[in-house]
């Protein structure tokens, strides 16, 4: 059963960094997928972050300039960082899975979530 | 980018009762259509994709249909466990895959 689990802070000062990990179980992702972080503030509803793999990366292009995910696999995680973080972007972040099934896309397996919050 | 709206916004029902969610996309997004359940406090939980294809496990009691810009998600025999949101995510082409603003379900 493949299985996502988010760690990082709980809290981050606005202007900071937030760096994220998604552990990654019962599936090496070096297998293929892409891997991705989606963010839902309180009440509102999903907002895709970025997503890569290891022949394609995309980002969310209000975020690009501020977004890094990358990839480890010999820990089989990906991490998520955002800089220059605002108080705007206070939500719970996931990880998940994308799959594909003739060239349809899909986010076939979730994280539990993280709640952030940005506040100093 | 793609953006998609869904209607109603929110739905109150009755346990039996079959329900359904509509969901709007901006310019055709051909079948390319996604369909998720996020319950109180808990992680989104995908469903369908293609715009009509059950995700393995999930009951049959859920549908999809649609293609295009218009899809809709019908979920017959409504039961207290299908409380939530419902979220359509279209997956059309590069991205960004946009997700409509969610359908909140209720059980009077």
């Amino acid at each position: 059963q493949v299985q996502l689990r988010e760690s990082g802070p709980s809290l981050v000062k606005p202007s900071e960094t937030l760096s994220l990990t998604c552990a990654v179980s019962g599936f090496s992702i070096s297998d293929g997928f892409l891997w991705a972080w989606v963010r839902q503030a309180p009440g509102m509803g999903l907002e895709w972050i970025g997503s890569l793999g290891h022949s394609e990366a995309h980002y969310n292009e209000s975020l690009k300039s501020r977004v890094n995910i990358s990839l480890d696999n010999s820990n089989n995680e990906f991490y998520l960082k955002l800089t220059s973080i605002n108080v705007a972007e206070t939500a719970v972040y996931y990880c998940v899975r994308v799959a594909a099934l003739n060239y349809r896309r899909f986010f076939d397996v979730w994280g539990q979530g993280l709640r952030i919050t940005v506040s100093s | 980018d793609i953006h998609m709206t869904q209607f109603p916004s929110s739905l109150s029902a009755s346990v039996g009762d079959r329900v359904t969610i509509n969901c709007r996309a901006s310019e055709t997004v051909l079948g390319f259509l996604n369909w998720y359940h996020q319950r109180p406090g808990k992680a989104p939980e995908f469903l369908i994709y293609a715009g009509f294809r059950l995700h393995s496990g999930v009951s049959s009691r859920f549908s999809g249909s649609g293609s295009g810009t218009n899809f809709t998600l019908a979920i017959s025999n409504l039961q207290p466990e299908d409380l939530g949101t419902y979220f359509c995510q279209q997956s059309y082409s590069a991205p960004p895959w946009t997700f409509g603003q969610g359908t909140k379900v209720e059980i009077k």
